[in-house]
């Protein structure tokens, strides 16, 4: 089936560790979006690309990091250098023709 | 920076009653719009997207955009304990084509459908 694949669904972070969140698509889309969810708030846009080896900064790309190498694949790091990375992270994606953003199940990020 | 708001929460309504969900937004440029449910732990899903002025409906679901006022809204008919969720509002830069932009959602409204 078509849909957005994120992994891992829980990871556990030592403080000062990298990590990469992989987002995989099937969907055919050419745009793919990261946002950032923190307890009892909305969805924060971290980065965005609508093309292949092409991505925007969205509201909040400080200590993240991004590559989109195929367009059914964009994956996040999280750097040492994001001070509170605690948080539920979603992957999605958008068809240009249809309009519906996709979300993947979410990473949930914690560091210990 | 472009900012989303919505109607602070948390919303209760009775069982059968009509829950109403309003959203501004600061780009009046804006160009797509769109509601998502989300449940505790879970990622949003689409319920509703709409590009023009007026009212689209979809089930017991209707959106209403008013573009000169910059507002848009979620009217849930016959509310369901169902229907309990967190309702989030996104405002696209674009309205497809060849991509949707920068895609910004608001904090979210808590939205609980009492028996």
């Amino acid at each position: 089936d078509g849909g957005i694949t994120q992994s891992p669904k829980y990871l556990f972070r030592k403080e000062g560790q990298n990590v990469t969140l992989s987002c995989e698509q099937n969907l055919n889309h050419d745009a793919m979006y990261w946002y950032r969810q923190d307890p009892g708030q909305g969805l924060r846009l971290i980065y965005y690309s609508q093309i292949v080896n092409d991505f925007q900064k969205g509201d909040i790309a400080e200590g993240y990091s991004v590559s989109r190498e195929k367009k059914e694949s964009f994956p996040l790091t999280v750097t040492s250098a994001q001070k509170n990375p605690t948080a539920f992270y979603l992957c999605a994606s958008i068809g240009a023709l249809t309009g519906e953003l996709f979300f993947g199940e979410g990473s949930r990020l914690t560091v210990l | 920076q472009k900012e989303v708001e919505q109607n602070s929460g948390p919303l209760s309504v009775p069982e059968g009653a009509i829950a109403s969900l309003n959203c501004t937004y600061s780009d009046r440029g804006s160009q797509s719009f769109f509601w998502y449910r989300q449940y505790s732990g879970k990622s949003p899903e689409l319920i509703m997207s709409i590009y023009s002025n007026g009212d689209k409906e979809d089930g017991r679901f209707t959106a209403q955009l008013n573009k000169a006022s910059q507002y848009v809204s979620l009217l849930i008919r016959d509310s369901q304990p169902s229907d309990s969720a967190t309702y989030l509002c996104a405002v696209g830069e674009r309205a497809g084509g060849t991509s949707y932009g920068k895609l910004t959602f608001g904090q979210g409204t808590i939205l609980t459908v009492h028996p």
